[in-house]
């Protein structure tokens, strides 16, 4: 089965690093995904695309306190110095002939 | 500005038909291949269906197969999905969103650039 694994929550304190993961099944494990934020009552708002060496291309506006990076079939979302904006939803997504498009379940990040 | 802005959203009969609309401005809308995804409210996100910039191809989640039909007018710089027989489970936030890159397939690349939404509400 096709599926994007991410843990449901996490934390950090503000300004500090928090590194989110998002684990694709072993037919994805070569795949480029998106990520994505989601404020609380907002639409997502696209981050960057990462690629399976770990090359990303970050949207216009993202912050360099985020990062991406690649390790096999995991793929991570680093925010450095937090700020209580980044408190929000993650979604990592995917995509491919017969694949469609996928996203994982999100990651809740709290920031204490 | 570029930007996408998704209306039609309302309160519909369980069995009923709706059409969504979302007007794209501000990029060659036709360069592009769209989406519509929903998210049930505090839920996660769901890709429903992509439709390639010419509009000569189409993708759709199982869920809604045979149920909705995606459709794009380029010289209106118009998304639609045109959603028949609803359903209780169909009741979500409707997101009209663009992909990164340009002559992709329908569902074939990274989600890029989001609307703000239209909610749909299903009554029995």
């Amino acid at each position: 089965q096709l599926v994007l694994t991410q843990s449901p929550s996490a934390s950090a304190s503000l300004g500090a690093s928090v590194k989110l993961t998002c684990t694709l099944s072993s037919g994805l494990s070569d795949y480029a995904i998106a990520w994505h934020q989601q404020q609380p009552e907002k639409g997502p708002r696209y981050l960057m695309k990462l690629n399976s060496d770990g090359g990303h291309s970050k949207g216009d506006g993202i912050p360099d306190r985020f990062s991406g990076s690649s390790s096999g079939a995991e793929r991570y979302l680093t925010i450095s110095s937090l700020q209580s904006e980044d408190e929000a939803d993650y979604y990592c997504q995917t995509w491919g002939a017969g694949v469609g498009i996928l996203f994982g379940g999100g990651t809740k990040l709290t920031v204490l | 500005e570029v930007q996408l802005v998704e209306s039609g959203g309302a309160l519909v009969q369980r069995g009923g038909s709706l059409r969504l609309s979302c007007a794209a401005s501000g990029f060659t809308f036709s360069n592009y291949a769209m989406n519509w995804v929903r998210q049930t409210p505090g839920k996660g996100l769901e890709w429903v269906s992509g439709i390639s910039a010419s509009g000569g191809s189409s993708d759709y989640a199982d869920s809604v197969k045979g149920r909705f039909t995606i459709s794009r007018d380029n010289s209106k710089t118009t998304l639609y999905l045109h959603m028949n027989s609803l359903r209780a489970e169909d009741r979500a936030v409707y997101y009209c969103v663009k992909v990164h890159d340009i002559l992709t397939g329908p569902s074939d690349d990274a989600l890029h650039l989001w609307g703000q939404g239209t909610m749909v509400t299903i009554s029995s």
